[in-house]
């Protein structure tokens, strides 16, 4: 089975807050996690990624958490907008593994 | 620059039919990986190659082939379509054969009736 999850399938938020998402991965030879955003229609698009040597990785208006000792990572979207709405996938690579692997998505609806 | 790539956008196919699907690297890239995406699903990992080689290969029956050809393009064929064939088909590009960030194309998607 999938080693990468989500914890919620769907998330609700109102334009201008915080998001939220969260990933969890049972896979302890996992130490690269990339967040990946997949509009209708369209191929999955690179947010940001992170190493298992660091907690904390920020991009802009993104900012990527990572817990090893619970093996769970969450992407934060600061200031909500419009255009956030989307699927969003953490993926995994293992060590030693040649292929990427994903979550089941989780889709995030921006309320106007 | 151009992004990865992929012909056709959609495809309909009836089964036990074959079906080849095509795809172009970010220029420089030169590794190629396939995927399958399921409705409502994340995607499942299907081949990597790198410099023409199969590098890794997903769970997928034999009737999934793929190659890869000295402009680092790719082809992905499937045999014998069986209805649950019916998917979007992602093509995705990085530099190099590790674990590097991987970029994707737009998809390709097949009904298989």
């Amino acid at each position: 089975g999938e080693s990468v999850g989500l914890h919620l399938p769907t998330l609700s938020v109102q334009e201008g807050d915080n998001s939220i998402i969260n990933c969890a991965y049972s896979n302890s030879a996992s130490d690269y996690f990339i967040w990946y955003k997949q509009e209708s229609g369209k191929g999955p698009q690179f947010i940001i990624d992170i190493r298992s040597n660091m907690d904390k990785r920020q991009g802009q208006r993104v900012t990527v958490l990572l817990n090893k000792t619970v093996k769970h990572l969450s992407l934060q979207i600061a200031a909500t907008q419009p255009g956030d709405s989307a699927v969003y996938f953490c993926a995994e690579w293992a060590r030693d593994d040649y292929k990427l692997s994903f979550g089941a998505g989780t889709t995030v609806t921006v309320r106007a | 620059d151009a992004g990865v790539t992929q012909s056709p956008t959609h495809l309909i196919k009836t089964r036990g039919q074959h079906v080849t699907l095509r795809c172009s690297p970010i220029s420089g890239h030169k590794s190629v990986s396939w995927y399958q995406q399921v409705l409502g699903q994340g995607p499942q990992f299907i081949f990597q190659y790198y410099e023409k080689e199969e590098r890794g290969r997903g769970n997928f029956p034999d009737r999934f082939s793929a190659r890869q050809f000295p402009n680092y393009s790719s082809e992905l064929n499937v045999n014998a379509l069986l209805l649950g064939d019916s998917a979007l088909y992602l093509c995705a590009s990085s530099l190099g054969r590790g674990r590097e960030t991987q970029y994707f194309g737009p998809g390709t998607r097949l009904l298989v009736l």
